[in-house]
């Protein structure tokens, strides 16, 4: 069974910093591009970056809203994916989900999600 | 970037009534268009990949269509449990996109 567990979230002051961890289980980690999904309480859904498999050279992409701020990594030997957030805005406040992109060759879906984790930025 | 946009934002439907949802994107995406349901206090699930492909264990009521800007997602005989938001989303291109999504409420 394919699951993904968020932790790391919690309060944090403007400008501070956190970094969430995605433990995977249940399939092949180091095979599958990994990416982060947020959602501001009652709004939609915002990717937020992703990160490649070592086949594909760890390559990394992020949306214009957290680029130069935020930093997706992975270690392959705990099936853990990373989003360090740096230089935090009150705007980065939303449930912050990982999910993989699923291992069928060509097939860039989204098949797994995690439940979630808070990112509260608030003074 | 590509721009999604769904149609309606909101609908109130009746058990058993189709429901039909639409996304536009802003320029053509081919059949990198998928789509997701998220009911309250949960995480997104899959429906449908590559425009019309039905993910492993969604029933056959949810069906998907369209290709290059203009996507549709039909529930056919709505269910009780079918109420939450939907999201179109794109793979196309970086960044990717959502749409705004459409709640469906149950009357």
């Amino acid at each position: 069974e394919v699951q993904l567990v968020e932790s790391g979230g919690g309060l944090v002051q403007p400008g501070g910093s956190l970094k969430l961890s995605c433990a995977a289980s249940g399939f092949s980690f180091s095979d599958s591009a990994m990416h982060w999904v947020r959602q501001a309480s009652g709004k939609g859904l915002e990717w937020v970056g992703r990160i490649r498999s070592k086949t594909n050279n760890y390559a990394t992409a992020y949306a214009a809203s957290v680029k130069g701020r935020f930093t997706i990594s992975r270690d392959d030997s705990k099936n853990t994916a990373y989003l360090q957030m740096d230089s935090l805005k009150t705007e980065d406040t939303a449930v912050y989900y990982c999910t993989r992109m699923t291992l069928i060759p060509d097939d860039f879906s989204l098949d797994f999600w995690g439940q979630g984790t808070l990112v509260t930025v608030s003074s | 970037e590509i721009v999604l946009t769904q149609s309606p934002d909101f609908q109130s439907v009746t058990p058993k009534e189709k429901v039909t949802i639409t996304c536009r994107a802003s320029q053509s995406i081919g059949s990198s268009l998928h789509w997701y349901q998220q009911k309250p206090d949960q995480s997104p699930k899959l429906l449908i990949k590559y425009a019309s492909q039905s993910f492993s264990g969604v029933p056959s009521r949810f069906s998907g269509s369209g290709s290059g800007t203009d996507f549709t997602l039909t529930i056919n005989s709505l269910e009780v449990e079918d109420a939450a938001t939907y999201y179109c989303h794109q793979s196309s291109s970086i960044p990717r996109t959502f749409g705004q999504g459409t709640k469906v409420e149950i009357k």
